[in-house]
């Protein structure tokens, strides 16, 4: 019954896919988050959406399409995947105005 | 721009002796902070926050200092214990509505039994 869960927690794929993750969170939260945690370790905010809409999108290519069907998941799409996609992507939630919860990160490799 | 910065990468501090973290900012509009902390292969785990209203926020062995006219704030660990090795990320938010967290690099904390 992990609170945020995402799917897979390991991705390795070929330059040029496609390829998605997904997340899921059970705490009744109404907003939902994509990081992207870099090699040098920096952590930051790509998506955000409250009540299922898109309320931030920080300067990500457009190959990146997040998807929220419901309040309780985001799913995060990747197009034509690139070398430098590599990272370790965290979903996270909460509710609004308090602090955010995370998933457990899936780290994506781009070969 | 690194709106938020953590200049240590590393500490390290004997078992049972205070561990300090600090944590500087640039962005005056920020006005809730939060620090987080992450164990290998395991997603953030948020500790404690502090509202720019506040200058000191406690919760068992751990304290957070608010330092506003600096634009810095730290963390207090004490006492240390091993458990307590991990990376630890302070984070920033602006004003209601806005609720994008602005991360530091970390600072990997080491207890020394």
């Amino acid at each position: 019954d992990t609170a945020v869960s995402q799917t897979p927690k390991y991705l390795v794929t070929q330059m040029g896919n496609d390829k998605s993750i997904k997340c899921e969170q059970n705490l009744g939260h109404d907003t939902m988050y994509w990081y992207k945690q870099d090699s040098k370790k920096f952590l930051k905010i790509m998506f955000s959406y409250n009540n299922k809409e898109l309320i931030i999108n920080e300067t990500v290519p457009n190959r990146f399409s997040p998807k929220s069907p419901d309040k309780a998941h985001l799913n995060l799409h990747i197009n034509s995947l690139e070398l430098g996609d590599s990272a370790v992507y965290f979903c996270a939630s909460s509710l609004t105005g308090a602090e955010a919860f995370f998933g457990q990160g899936t780290r994506l490799t781009v070969v | 721009d690194q709106q938020v910065k953590q200049n240590s990468p590393s500490l390290s501090v004997q078992e049972g002796r205070i561990s300090i973290l600090n944590c500087d900012y640039t962005n005056s509009m920020f006005d809730y902070f939060l620090w987080y902390k992450k164990y290998p292969a395991e997603g953030p785990t948020f500790l404690i926050s502090i509202s720019s209203i506040k200058d000191k926020n406690e919760d068992g062995r751990f304290t957070v200092f608010l330092n506003k006219s600096a634009k810095h704030l730290s963390l207090h660990i004490v006492p240390s214990q091993p458990g307590d090795s991990a990376v630890y990320f302070c984070a920033a938010r602006g004003s209601f509505g806005n609720e994008k967290l602005t991360f530091g690099t970390g600072t990997r904390l080491t207890i020394i039994p």
